[in-house]
């Protein structure tokens, strides 16, 4: 079953406009969202993270919004660029067993 | 950054065969992981574990076993390998709870013919 769900599969969007995705999860103990960025050919890398204490994490063009209630999460990319063109994997952890579980993934496509 | 080593890169073999997948990591980070990436369902926890002889069961364990046999060394197996194990496979270790970042390896392409 899917712990941690994703969504869209694949999103294409103009430069300059802002990209979101999303995810959604079921279990309560998790206390810990990161978001990983993976380019084509290499492997994944941490972008930004948030924890629940907080429903906003801002790191530059990147932003985490934070749903408790819901249990949503989702990532907004800002004034986006080719560059930013990647896929990109929500988690979620509990920090008390650390075990790390991933959506399915964003495939991002950023149009010039 | 932290450092994580995967051998071999690539691997060829055939139902039934029996294969070894390393990870090794240099950073003295406790918790280390094995994960599979397959299109639609993005990675997936196979197994991971804590600390040097300690293994926790992940999301997918069913067809893999793994050994932990040193703090730095984390190993994959699969006995009687099968197509279905045709994947990338990414091993990654943390330093938590110091830090939470996951560092992965650049991962072992393992196709099962």
């Amino acid at each position: 079953q899917q712990q941690v769900r994703q969504s869209p599969q694949s999103l294409t969007v103009w430069e300059g406009e802002t990209a979101i995705l999303n995810c959604s999860y079921e279990d309560s103990t998790f206390d810990y969202f990161p978001w990983y960025h993976q380019f084509p050919g290499e492997s994944p890398a941490l972008l930004i993270a948030i924890r629940p204490v907080s429903n906003k994490k801002e790191d530059g063009r990147f932003t985490i919004f934070f749903n408790k209630r819901e249990k949503k999460f989702s990532l907004h990319i800002a004034d986006s660029q080719p560059g930013d063109s990647a896929t990109y994997f929500c988690a979620a952890a509990n920090t008390g067993n650390y075990k790390y579980v991933f959506g399915a993934g964003t495939r991002l496509k950023v149009i010039a | 950054e932290a450092a994580v080593t995967q051998s071999p890169r690539n691997k060829v073999t055939v139902t039934g065969g029996n294969v070894t997948l390393s990870c090794r990591q240099t950073n003295s980070h406790n918790y280390m992981y094995w994960y599979r990436q397959d299109t639609g369902h993005g990675l997936r926890l196979i197994h991971y574990s804590y600390g040097a002889g300690n293994l926790q069961i992940g999301d997918v364990p069913d067809g893999y076993k793994a050994t932990r046999t040193t703090q730095e060394d984390f190993f994959l197996l699969l006995e009687l390998a099968s197509p279905s194990q045709t994947s990338l496979y990414f091993c990654a270790s943390s330093d938590v709870p110091n830090a939470e970042t996951l560092y992965f390896g650049s991962g072992t392409r393992l196709t099962v013919l």
